[in-house]
C-alpha cells in the first residue's frame, strides 16, 4: 500500500491549492479516503473523507474547512483530491492522506503566508 | 464533537520498563450492534507521518509489535508499552473514529529516562 500526496507549497491567502493523492497497492475503490492534517508543532486533526462509490461517495468535513475544501475522487485514476479554497494562514499545515485511517502518506507542506 | 483528553502530556520512562498512556473520551464511543468501541492508538515519530498501532481500542494493527496494547472501559482508554525500547521514543494519540468529526487527543510524548 502506497500513498503520495502532491501539489503542496507556498499560497498567498485567499488563493486556492489542490492537493493530490496517488494511491497504489490496493483496491482503491474498495475504501473510503480521509485528509488530516497537522500545523507545525502541534496535533492532529482530521480534515474530512470520502466514502467509497458503494456508501455513495459521499463526504464529510470538519467545521474549520466546511464550505472552503472540497475532496473528491476518481477511481479509475485510484487519485483522492483535496480542493482547497479561499485559504488562510491557519490552514498552514503538513496534508496527509489516508486510507480510511490505517496508511498514511508521507505528507504535502502547506503553507499559506503573504 | 467528542472531546478526547490524554494524559499525561508527557513521560519519561526507563528502557525496558513499561510506559502508560490514557485517554478519556467526553463521550461514548462504543457502537451498541457490534459492540466494539472506535478508538484508535496513533505513534507518531519525530518528522513522520502517524503510523496506526491499535484499532477498535484495542486490536493490534499488523506488523506492529506485542508489546504494544490497547484496553478500554467505559470512556477510559489505555496504550500500554509493555517494555519500551529505544525506537518507541515518539508522540502518541489516541483519536475517535465513532462520529464525526473525527478527534483526536492532545498527544503524549515519551522519552527514554
Amino acid at each position: 500500500v502506497q500513498l503520495v500526496e502532491s501539489g503542496g507549497g507556498l499560497v498567498k491567502p485567499g488563493r486556492s491549492l489542490r492537493l493530490s493523492c496517488t494511491t497504489s497497492g490496493f483496491t482503491f475503490g474498495d475504501y473510503a479516503m480521509s485528509w488530516f492534517r497537522q500545523a507545525p508543532g502541534k496535533g492532529l486533526e482530521w480534515v474530512g473523507f470520502i466514502r467509497n462509490k458503494a456508501y455513495g461517495g459521499t463526504t464529510e468535513y470538519a467545521a474549520s474547512v466546511k464550505g472552503r475544501f472540497t475532496i473528491s475522487r476518481d477511481d479509475s485514476k485510484s487519485v483522492a483530491y483535496l480542493q482547497m479554497n479561499s485559504l488562510t494562514t491557519e490552514d498552514t499545515a503538513v496534508y496527509y492522506c489516508t486510507r480510511e485511517f490505517d496508511y498514511w502518506g508521507q505528507g504535502t507542506l502547506v503553507t499559506v503566508s503573504s | 464533537d467528542i472531546v478526547m483528553t490524554q494524559s499525561p502530556d508527557s513521560l519519561a520512562v526507563s528502557l525496558g520498563e513499561r510506559a502508560t498512556i490514557n485517554c478519556k473520551s467526553s463521550q461514548s464511543v462504543l457502537y451498541n450492534s457490534n459492540k466494539k468501541n472506535y478508538l484508535a492508538w496513533y505513534q507518531q515519530k519525530s518528522g513522520q507521518p502517524p503510523k496506526l498501532l491499535i484499532y477498535w481500542a484495542s486490536t493490534r494493527q499488523s506488523g506492529v509489535p506485542d508489546r504494544f496494547s490497547g484496553s478500554e472501559s467505559e470512556t477510559d482508554f489505555t496504550l500500554t508499552i509493555s517494555s519500551l525500547q529505544a525506537e518507541d521514543v515518539a508522540v502518541y494519540y489516541c483519536q475517535q473514529y465513532y462520529s464525526t468529526p473525527w478527534t483526536f487527543g492532545q498527544g503524549t510524548k515519551v522519552e527514554i529516562k
